[in-house]
């Protein structure tokens, strides 16, 4: 299976910061890469598509880049209901894989 | 409204058996390809497995660590996804999830059910 790391592992932001997070894939993943945000006690909601299209009613401070091994999730403008948990998810092996989720706070 | 609604969890010893449920409704279920995630307390998301449409056979694919125990299977005519669970450990503690599955190109999970909790202790 295709091992994905993100780091951090933990952030803390303030409102109004830009929010980096990564992903890595343990080998090529082209740009077969999709990112999720689970807030506390909810089911988990698809942010990006392949790496970088924007899922239906995301909000626009969202935004994917990246292709082959290393991706990025950036949130423009941190707003308080961005606490949450954020993960991506390749599936460029016929089984697909998460990567460890990046636990975002607001300070 | 399209709406996943899981139910079936609970308590069980390992090495027991589950059936999961999961009613689906507000789209075309008999055109959807579904799927199974899950997370395991102070854990990150795992996906399970997935089925796509019965018109294309309905075949699964399962992620490694529940091969050969867990199958999914699908009932078009209730609009209702299963899975089901045999020779449980304690690591399958967890909640889980059934998702819509985008099939290609993009292999997303759009909509999400709330979960339904699953406890193997003895």
């Amino acid at each position: 299976d295709i091992q994905m790391t993100q780091s951090p592992s933990s952030l803390s932001a303030s409102l109004g910061d830009r929010v980096t997070i990564t992903c890595r894939a343990s080998q090529s993943i082209s740009r077969s890469l999709n990112w999720y945000q689970q807030k506390p006690g909810k089911a988990p909601n698809l942010l990006i598509y392949g790496a970088s299209n924007l899922h239906s009613g995301v909000p626009s401070r969202f935004s994917g880049s990246g292709s082959g091994t290393d991706f990025t999730l950036t949130i423009r403008s941190l707003q308080p209901e961005d606490l949450a948990t954020y993960y991506c998810q390749q599936y460029y092996g016929d089984t697909l894989t998460f990567g460890g989720g990046t636990n975002l706070e607001i300070k | 409204e399209v709406q996943l609604v899981e139910s079936g969890g609970g308590l069980v010893k390992p090495g027991g058996s589950l059936r999961l449920s999961c009613a689906a409704s507000g789209f075309g279920f008999t055109n959807a390809w579904m799927s199974w995630a899950r997370r395991a307390p102070g854990k990150g998301l795992e996906w399970v497995g997935r089925i796509n449409r019965g018109i294309d056979g309905a075949t699964t694919v399962y992620h490694t660590p529940v091969k050969g125990r867990f199958s999914i299977s699908r009932d078009d005519s209730k609009n209702t996804l299963y899975l089901e669970m045999n020779s449980l450990r304690t690591e399958d503690t967890a909640v889980y999830y059934c998702t819509t599955y985008s099939g290609e190109p993009y292999y997303y999970m759009a909509v999400w059910g709330e979960g339904t909790t699953v406890t193997v202790s003895s």
